[in-house]
């Protein structure tokens, strides 16, 4: 693995609840992003973060923050949880803009 | 939007067969890259491909770069149960990765 922690691994939460998940890297990588997957939709990019307090939007952002305050740490933050946010989530790193990604584990996550 | 389209979406074949699986766009990429998922799992990257026509080969897996950096494919040889799996690819740009839908590939003993 390249040192990338994502917690939690599961979590059911019910719609309209706050939800936070973080994704840790002992790396030192500058490049962090957040990706969900659902059937049919492949990968998709929520957000990503090119350095401390830089981070900008994906293709898919509606409904989701994200903090970066330190180089190791990127939440990703679903202020209000929806059920079509039900999905699996994968933090990536990589060193250089064309470096290869290397992901996290993921986490489950279901909106009720 | 820059779209990449693999096909076949799903794949199913027996131990021994060989198969290729395809990723197309109408935008050049500077590179690509393809990806391997297994279940409960994040994607490893198998192989980057940098040139135009550039060919790069991975034990039984053949990697191929269109001449004009808009499509890609992946032969595999030998299909062995080992390589059931979710197969991606990823262009790049001077925008984050661009990764196509997969192709879900299943070979059976």
């Amino acid at each position: 693995d390249a040192g990338i922690t994502q917690s939690p691994r599961h979590k059911v939460t019910e719609t309209g609840t706050p939800v936070t998940l973080r994704c840790h890297q002992t790396e030192n990588h500058r490049y962090m992003y957040w990706y969900r997957q659902d059937p049919g939709h492949g990968l998709r990019l929520i957000h990503y973060s090119y350095g401390v307090k830089d981070t900008d939007k994906g293709e898919v952002s509606d409904g989701y923050s994200v903090s970066r305050s330190k180089t190791e740490d990127f939440l990703l933050t679903l202020e209000s949880a929806t059920s079509s946010q039900t999905s699996v989530y994968f933090c990536a790193i990589r060193r250089l803009v064309d470096s290869p990604l290397h992901f996290g584990n993921g986490t489950r996550l279901t909106v009720t | 939007t820059q779209l990449l389209e693999q096909s076949p979406q799903f794949l199913s074949i027996q131990e021994g067969e060989n198969l290729t699986v395809y990723c197309n766009s109408s935008s050049v990429f500077s590179s690509l890259q393809w990806y391997r998922q297994e279940p409960g799992e994040g994607p490893v990257l198998l192989v980057t491909v940098v040139t135009g026509g550039e060919v790069k080969k991975l034990k039984r897996l053949t990697f191929q770069f269109g001449d004009a950096r808009k499509d890609s494919s992946l032969h595999i040889t030998a299909a062995q149960p080992g390589d059931t799996g979710l197969y991606l690819c990823a262009g790049i740009t001077n925008t984050p990765l661009v990764f196509g839908k997969g192709t879900r590939l299943s070979v059976i003993a």
